[in-house]
């Protein structure tokens, strides 16, 4: 079964409005959670690192006022995308990797991602 | 800046035969690394990781072989199953916990 969680799945939103998209953790605690963004057929790029209680960190083009993430909890992470335009959409991903060194036995996972229209 | 690369945007292949996949990689540093398979409309899925220490790794019908000499790793697919038909990313760790992604290499299976 899924251990990260991505909710909605689908969403359509009016240009100009706002939309918040959820990423939990189901099965561990994540310190950090990562937010990335796929357009079709193309590679995922990374948009910013969310850390619990502190502040995002952003990839270098990414605007940190579109793109708010919040990270509350150790298993609760969320990416809202602000005055929303028709080329915001796209595919957005988020991953969660219990927290500790990434390596064997203690590796990334994805959620199902999140198809973000706006009309 | 370093990133990872493959060779191979599409790869046809007919059912039962094997695959193989591959992944150039140009950060010497990275010491991790991950294959994942993503299915249209999907997040990426997990297949197999290895570690830098070793240079091949086994899961059920899936084998990831690492060769640091020459920055080059690849995800070889037994038995090639219509549900194998996905995209596949490798992805390289050197810094912290986040991934560098290569390109994709799309994998077709016909039957």
């Amino acid at each position: 079964g899924a251990v990260v969680s991505q909710h909605p799945s689908r969403v359509i939103c009016k240009s100009g409005t706002s939309v918040k998209i959820e990423c939990r953790s189901l099965d561990f605690q994540a310190t950090t959670m990562f937010w990335y963004r796929q357009f079709p057929k193309q590679s995922l790029m990374l948009m910013a690192t969310s850390n619990e209680g502190s502040k995002a960190t952003y990839e270098q083009g990414v605007e940190k006022d579109k793109f708010l993430i919040n990270h509350a909890s150790l298993t609760l992470s969320t990416l809202t995308v602000t005055s929303a335009h028709p080329e915001d959409s796209s595919f957005y991903i988020c991953s969660a990797m219990p927290s500790g060194r990434v390596g064997s036995g203690n590796t990334i996972y994805f959620g199902e991602g999140s198809w973000l229209t706006v009309v | 800046g370093e990133s990872v690369g493959l060779h191979l945007p599409t790869l046809s292949v007919q059912e039962g035969d094997n695959s193989i996949i591959n992944c150039a990689y140009s950060n010497s540093a990275s010491d991790y690394f991950i294959w994942y398979k993503q299915e249209s409309g999907k997040g990426p899925q997990f297949i197999i990781d290895i570690r830098s220490n070793m240079d091949k790794r086994q899961g059920q019908r899936v084998t990831v072989l690492l060769n640091k000499t020459v920055k080059h790793l690849s995800l070889q697919i037994a038995a090639t199953q219509p549900g194998d038909s996905a995209v596949y990313f490798c992805a390289e760790n050197n810094a912290g916990n986040m991934l560098t992604f290569g390109g994709g290499t799309r994998l077709m299976v016909k039957p």
